[in-house]
C-alpha cells in the first residue's frame, strides 16, 4: 500500500541544525516534496527530490534515497520563525494520473 | 498576483444542508486538487482534476463531489454534510506533468458541521 512516516514532534535550539526524517512506501514513486506549514496557514513549498542525492537551497537541504524509501529535510542555523510543521509528501503516478500522499507532519519547536 | 483563492474561509453549518466551497486559481494551471486536514491524520487528498472535465478520486472521496467545467475553478460540493466532515479544507493547483511543479495551496476553509 501507500504510506508515509515521519516523527510527530521535534525540538531544537535556535542556531542549531535539525534533521527531519521521512520514510515512504508507494507503488509509482514520482517525486518527493517537503512543505512548511505554520499553524492555521496553508502549506508552502520547500524542496523537491526525484533523483537520489542532496538538494540544497539556502538553509534548507533535502536528501532522497529511492532504494531505501527514505528522505530527510535538514534545517541549518535554526531561527525562531522555523517553528512550524514540516510535511513530507510523495507524488504517485498511476495510469497517467498523479496523486499526492502526505505524511502527518512533524511539528518543530525552536527554543531560544 | 498569482494565487489560489477559496470561499468561504470559515463556515458553520448543520447536518444535511448542502454546501459548496469554491476554489479559483489565476495561474492557468491544469491540475487542481482538494485536501482535508485533520489532527493526527495529515493532509488527505479528496479529489483531483488533471484538466477540464477530468476528475479522479483521491483517498477520501466519500461524501464529496467536484466538477471542473472551466480551468480556473474547481468547486467542492458536500451534498449532505455530516459532522465527520468537520475539517480544514485546502484547494491546490499546479502545472501538469511530472518534474518540479509544486502545488500552490489556497488559504484554507475551516468547516464545522453540527
Amino acid at each position: 500500500g501507500q504510506n508515509i512516516d515521519q516523527p510527530t514532534e521535534m525540538t531544537a535550539t535556535e542556531g542549531a541544525i535539525v534533521q527531519i526524517n521521512c520514510t515512504y512506501q508507494t507503488s509509482g514513486f514520482n517525486g518527493l516534496f517537503w512543505y512548511q506549514q505554520h499553524a492555521g496557514e496553508a502549506p508552502t513549498f520547500l524542496s523537491y527530490n526525484v533523483l537520489d542525492g542532496l538538494e540544497e537551497k539556502g538553509r534548507f537541504s533535502s536528501f532522497l534515497s529511492r532504494s531505501k524509501g527514505y528522505s530527510y529535510l535538514l534545517l541549518k542555523e535554526l531561527q525562531m520563525k522555523d517553528s512550524a510543521s514540516y510535511l513530507c509528501a510523495v507524488r504517485d503516478r498511476n495510469s497517467g494520473t498523479y496523486k499526492y500522499i502526505f505524511g502527518t507532519g512533524t511539528r518543530l519547536k525552536v527554543l531560544a | 498576483e498569482a494565487q489560489v483563492t477559496q470561499n468561504p474561509r470559515y463556515l458553520i453549518t448543520v447536518t444535511g444542508k448542502k454546501l459548496t466551497v469554491t476554489c479559483s486559481q489565476n495561474m492557468n494551471h491544469e491540475y487542481m486538487s482538494w485536501y482535508r486536514q485533520d489532527p493526527g491524520l495529515g493532509l488527505r487528498q479528496i479529489y483531483y482534476s488533471m484538466n477540464v472535465e477530468v476528475t479522479d478520486k483521491g483517498d477520501v472521496p466519500e461524501g464529496y463531489k467536484v466538477s471542473r467545467k472551466e480551468k480556473r475553478n474547481f468547486p467542492l460540493i458536500l451534498e449532505s454534510p455530516s459532522p465527520n466532515q468537520t475539517s480544514l479544507y485546502f484547494c491546490a493547483s499546479r502545472m501538469p506533468g511530472q518534474g518540479l511543479y509544486e502545488q500552490y495551496f489556497g488559504p484554507g476553509t475551516r468547516l464545522t458541521v453540527t
